[in-house]
């Protein structure tokens, strides 16, 4: 089954803990995106790739890396976690690019810093 | 911020009914994309709209682009209770950076 697995999906931690959430697809995209969501601001890009070893922000990076150092995998790191990244977060891909093809999402990984 | 926004914020119909919502967004694009989320899980892709398209049909759904007035609406007709969604439009400019809307919450009452 194509599909996008995100673990976890639920995460509780404290400031300053580093974690990572991972991201797998199994459709060979080249595509591949972090985005989060808070209440009244829809989602937000943070990052994303287009091909192994290409990244570029999205338009909230700060506090945040990312690495595709496989086509399937792309991990989003959270080298010192902070209050204000707690939010729903989701990784997405897509075949070639995002600007003529469909992003496929994962289920989501909702994270609490306290 | 690039972000577009989507009104209404909140779209209220009795099954049946039609329902549209609408979106507006800031920059240039190379497409417009509505995607619908089930309570907090995943979006899902609905409809893509190329920048030199007016409109494009898939089932129930019609959607609509005047990249004059930068904005795009989204029809469903004969509304389902099934509907009951989040939707968001999502504009692609360049270097392949994803702006989504603040969505409309639907819900279509049985």
């Amino acid at each position: 089954e194509a599909q996008v697995t995100q673990n976890p999906r639920y995460l509780i931690t404290v400031t300053g803990k580093k974690l990572t959430v991972t991201c797998s697809q199994n459709m060979n995209h080249e595509y591949m995106s972090w985005y989060r969501q808070d209440p009244g601001l829809g989602l937000r890009q943070i990052y994303y790739s287009m091909n192994v070893e290409v990244t570029d922000k999205g338009d909230v990076p700060e506090g945040y890396k990312v690495s595709r150092k496989e086509k399937r995998n792309f991990p989003l790191i959270l080298e010192s976690p902070s209050p204000n990244q707690t939010s729903l977060y989701f990784c997405a891909s897509a075949y070639g690019g995002a600007s003529n093809q469909p992003q496929h999402f994962g289920d989501g990984t909702r994270l609490s810093i306290l | 911020s690039q972000q577009g926004e989507e009104d209404p914020q909140a779209l209220s119909i009795q099954e049946g009914e039609n329902a549209t919502m609408n979106c507006s967004y800031k920059t240039s694009i190379n497409n417009l994309q509505w995607y619908r989320q089930n309570s907090g899980r995943g979006l899902v892709h609905l409809i893509l709209i190329r920048s030199n398209e007016r409109e494009k049909h898939s089932g129930r759904l019609r959607v609509t682009l005047d990249t004059s007035k930068k904005s795009s609406s989204l029809l469903i007709t004969a509304s389902r209770a099934a509907d009951t969604a989040s939707y968001f439009c999502a504009t692609t400019g360049g270097y392949q950076k994803v702006t989504f809307g603040t969505g409309t919450k639907l819900q279509v009452i049985p």
